[in-house]
């Protein structure tokens, strides 16, 4: 089946800096999204981005779907964003798979 | 963005004992999910379901698990005779069409087997 590769494994930054978070996926997709689970464990969709780039205030995500690999920018990093970042692809079928995550922790 | 419920938020059950975990989506959606989280581990996919009916299901989603939408409504997941490796975070997820639409996640229900 589909493996999916999230690196770093963790993460840690001063607040303020600016980070990459990286996906690479080992066949085509149908669909890629980024989740954020929270210190209390919620999911929180972050992008629904299957190809090309996507901004949502100090985030942004760019996937290329013909390299399989898909990335996640953090800017200007606050201690809220601490938690555990979490890529998952969609295959043809109905079947998600989730990377293994990286774990962020923003120091004040 | 649209909300799933789910329900119980925790429940601690016997080992050996059946457990019902609900869901509650929107009505017109008509993809739904079930996944489970070990403590410390990633999101692990357990089914699908579109139109009553399970569209696909992982190796782990043996014949212990069950789903079903009853009435309709509330979509659940039976667990039975659980075991203590049962023990995890269980998420339900819908969305509201094919394979190119964003999977929205609820709370969770965090089952304890004791």
């Amino acid at each position: 089946g589909i493996q999916v590769e999230q690196s770093p494994p963790d993460l840690i930054l001063q607040e303020g800096a600016n980070s990459t978070l990286r996906c690479n996926f080992s066949d085509s997709v149908n669909n890629l999204q980024w989740f954020h689970q929270n210190p209390w464990g919620q999911l929180i969709n972050l992008f629904y981005i299957p190809s090309g780039t996507k901004q949502n205030g100090r985030l942004s995500a760019t996937t290329v779907a013909t390299e399989r690999y898909s990335l996640l920018y953090i800017s200007s990093s606050q201690t809220t964003d601490s938690g555990v970042y979490f890529c998952a692809v969609l295959t043809g079928g109905f079947k998600t798979i989730f990377g293994a995550g990286t774990r962020l922790f923003v120091k004040a | 963005e649209p909300e799933v419920t789910q329900t119980p938020s925790h429940q601690v059950t016997q080992m050996g004992q059946e457990v019902i975990l609900r869901c509650v989506p929107i009505s017109n959606h008509l993809y739904f999910y079930w996944y489970r989280q070990i403590l410390g581990q990633k999101v692990e996919f357990l089914v699908s379901f579109y139109n009553n009916e399970i569209s696909e299901k992982s190796e782990i989603f043996d014949d212990q698990f069950s789903v079903e939408r009853p009435d309709g409504s509330n979509f659940t997941l039976k667990i039975r005779s659980t075991k203590l490796e049962d023990s995890a975070m269980y998420f339900c997820a819908r969305k509201t069409s094919g394979s190119t639409d964003t999977q929205y996640f609820g709370p969770g229900t965090r089952l304890t087997v004791l």
